[in-house]
């Protein structure tokens, strides 16, 4: 059955350091992956959009690969702020138009000042 | 505010008891996601909407579960006969469209089942 696994553990950095999380799966031929931020409480907030056939994107502070072969992401946040901590979903979406998504189970970040 | 809202923010019941959680999508997207959210886990799909019509329905969604949208427009997902284990946060995300495009979440409906 398909699985995704990310960091299982928090993610804890230094105010001003990159913070880099990981999103691995099997199983699974997805058409395109997406992160999301989702503080407690709250629902998740799209971030970033990568396509299968796209190696990298960015926007502003984050980065976002993307390597079908590994079937692996990375997600980079280039000098963390504080208040960028936060749990990040991956999730991956299929080919066929339904838009229906498969998150990871999240990565808790602690940006420390 | 023009974004997704869900009502209500909190529910607490009894076992057995049945409820009813709506949510108001982005006025014009057309697709509309329900998700199931448990602590330390990403969110699980469960239904989804393109307008009016019911496009997949997830195994997770049993027979006690029932979700509308009526007239394309906002939605409402009911649980018959609660049982503890449907303890969770129920999401809902509209998106213009399907496929690789932005979902947009709500800030979820937090179930308790006593």
């Amino acid at each position: 059955s398909q699985k995704i696994e990310q960091n299982s553990e928090a993610l804890n950095i230094q105010e001003g350091k990159t913070a880099t999380l990981t999103c691995n799966y099997t199983n699974y031929s997805p058409a395109y992956l997406q992160w999301y931020r989702q503080d407690p409480g709250r629902g998740p907030v799209f971030l970033l959009l990568i396509r299968e056939n796209e190696k990298e994107k960015r926007k502003e502070r984050l980065k976002v690969t993307f390597d079908t072969t590994l079937k692996q992401s990375l997600f980079h946040i280039t000098a963390s702020q504080p208040a960028d901590s936060a749990t990040y979903l991956c999730a991956l979406g299929g080919s066929g138009n339904t838009g229906k998504l498969i998150f990871g189970q999240g990565t808790t970040l602690q940006v420390k000042p | 505010d023009t974004g997704v809202s869900q009502d209500p923010r909190h529910k607490i019941t009894k076992r057995g008891q049945n409820v009813t959680f709506r949510c108001d999508p982005i006025s014009e997207h057309n697709r509309l996601y329900w998700y199931r959210q448990t602590l330390g886990q990403g969110p699980e799909f469960l239904t989804y909407f393109q307008n009016e019509a019911q496009l997949e329905k997830s195994r997770l969604l049993s027979d006690r579960f029932s979700a509308e949208r009526p007239k394309g427009s906002f939605s409402t997902l009911e649980i018959q006969r609660t049982e503890q284990g449907d303890s969770a946060m129920y999401l809902c995300a509209s998106s213009l469209g399907g496929g690789a495009t932005e979902a947009f979440f709500g800030q979820g409906t937090r179930l308790t089942v006593v």
